[in-house]
Parts: C-alpha cells; structure tokens; sequence
C-alpha cells in the first residue's frame, strides 16, 4: 500500500550495528505497529503506538526500541543488531475503530551477518 | 488471551477447483476476524472481514469466508481457483470489546494453484 511506506526495502548489516527502520503514512491514522515475520511464525507484534504520546510493548519487544516522531512516522530501532533478529519487518497502521484493518507498508528485510 | 490457529501450513489445489484455507480462533467474547494475503517481496493485503451480520462474508479477488460462531472458524473459501492466487495467507482477529488493539496473526498458509 503506497500510503504506507517504509525505508530501507533492504538492509544488511553486521553484529553489533545499530539500525535504524523508518515507517511514514499518508492515511491520516493514529495507530502505528511494528510487526516481524520469520518463515513459520506468522507475523509477531514488536511495539504499537495509539497516539504521538503513547507506546505499548508487544509480543517480542526485548531488543527493540520505538520512536513515535509524529503522527505520521513510527521508527524503530535495533539498538545493537544480533543474527536472531534477521527477519522481514513491516509497519502498519490503522484508525481508532476497533473494526477496522490495519494497513500495511511493503516491508523491510534486514539481514544482521 | 486471543490467538489464531492455521492447521495447514500448505494448501496445493488444482487450477479451476474450489479452494478452502481453514482458520479457527480463540478469543473471551465475540471476535472481529481478517484475511489478509501476502504476495512474495509485498505487504499484506487485506482482503476481507467479519465484523457482525451476515456469517458470508465477501472480499476482493473472489474470495469469501464464512463466520461458524459453533466452530470457533472462519475458513477463507473461492468457488474456483487461479494460478494468481497462489501466495501466503493469514487469519487475524481482535475481541471486540478490547478497543482497537492490534491484531493477533496466524503462522500463515501457503497456497499453490496449480495449472
């Protein structure tokens, strides 16, 4: 979805690197996710904001670290990069109606070496 | 807590035949359910939702799923498949009276149309 965009598509990196994972939409939404997918694990939430001023822990957390710069871009951040955390990253976002989809941006697919 | 379970990790179906992608859920309460499809090196998709009325549901491309409340499932179904839709398919719900919390995904079920 082109509201939803996110920066690298691509990122390798080395032990010990810290990273940065840009997330930026157009929708107008509040809620913004972090999500990682690993082949047969399905998609596991990382962090979600419901506003600027609010960021909840999900799932697998441990490792990561968010910042919510506006109501537009979610970043997260992998404050020193371990080979575990090579996986496919996406943002999402959603409106406040608990039945409402989340949009999703194209992905980023970090390899930590 | 609320999950999502995909027993197939794969689905392979002929080209033209009826295709099922099967998800059952637990949630306390009533549940709000998604299909979403995942094309290689995209996003995801959404694709279609039950939120409440009519057990039928109907999305994009064709496809539809039907809300069984008894059977705790919302199998994700198309009368006759394409080589197109072969990709990765996951269920999602959130409860309904939790507010707008983030989805819970399935692992995801790969589907092969084959010609």
């Amino acid at each position: 979805d082109a509201d939803v965009t996110q920066t690298p598509r691509n990122r390798i990196t080395k032990t010990g690197k810290r990273i940065m994972l840009e997330c930026s939409q157009t929708k107008g939404h509040d809620r913004m996710y972090w999500y990682r997918q690993d082949p047969g694990l399905g998609l596991r939430l990382i962090y979600y904001s419901f506003d600027v001023k609010d960021i909840n822990k999900g799932e697998i957390s441990d490792g990561y670290s968010v910042s919510r710069q506006a109501q537009a871009k979610f970043s997260l951040s992998l404050e020193s990069a371990i080979p575990n955390q090579t996986a496919l990253y996406f943002c999402a976002t959603s409106d406040f109606l608990a039945g409402t989809e989340q949009f999703f941006g194209p992905g980023t697919r970090l390899t930590v070496l | 807590a609320q999950s999502v379970a995909q027993p197939e990790d794969q689905v392979n179906v002929a080209e033209g035949n009826p295709l099922t992608v099967k998800c059952t859920y637990s949630v306390s309460g009533n549940p709000y359910l998604f299909w979403y499809v995942q094309y290689p090196n995209r996003g995801l998709q959404f694709l279609l939702k039950y939120i409440t009325g009519d057990n039928l549901v109907k999305g994009s491309y064709g496809f539809e799923a039907e809300f069984n409340k008894s059977q705790t499932s919302f199998h994700l179904k198309k009368p006759s498949a394409l080589v197109s839709d072969s990709a990765l398919y996951f269920c999602a719900v959130r409860r309904t009276n939790s507010g707008n919390t983030p989805l819970v995904f399935g692992k995801g079920t790969r589907l092969s149309v084959i010609a």
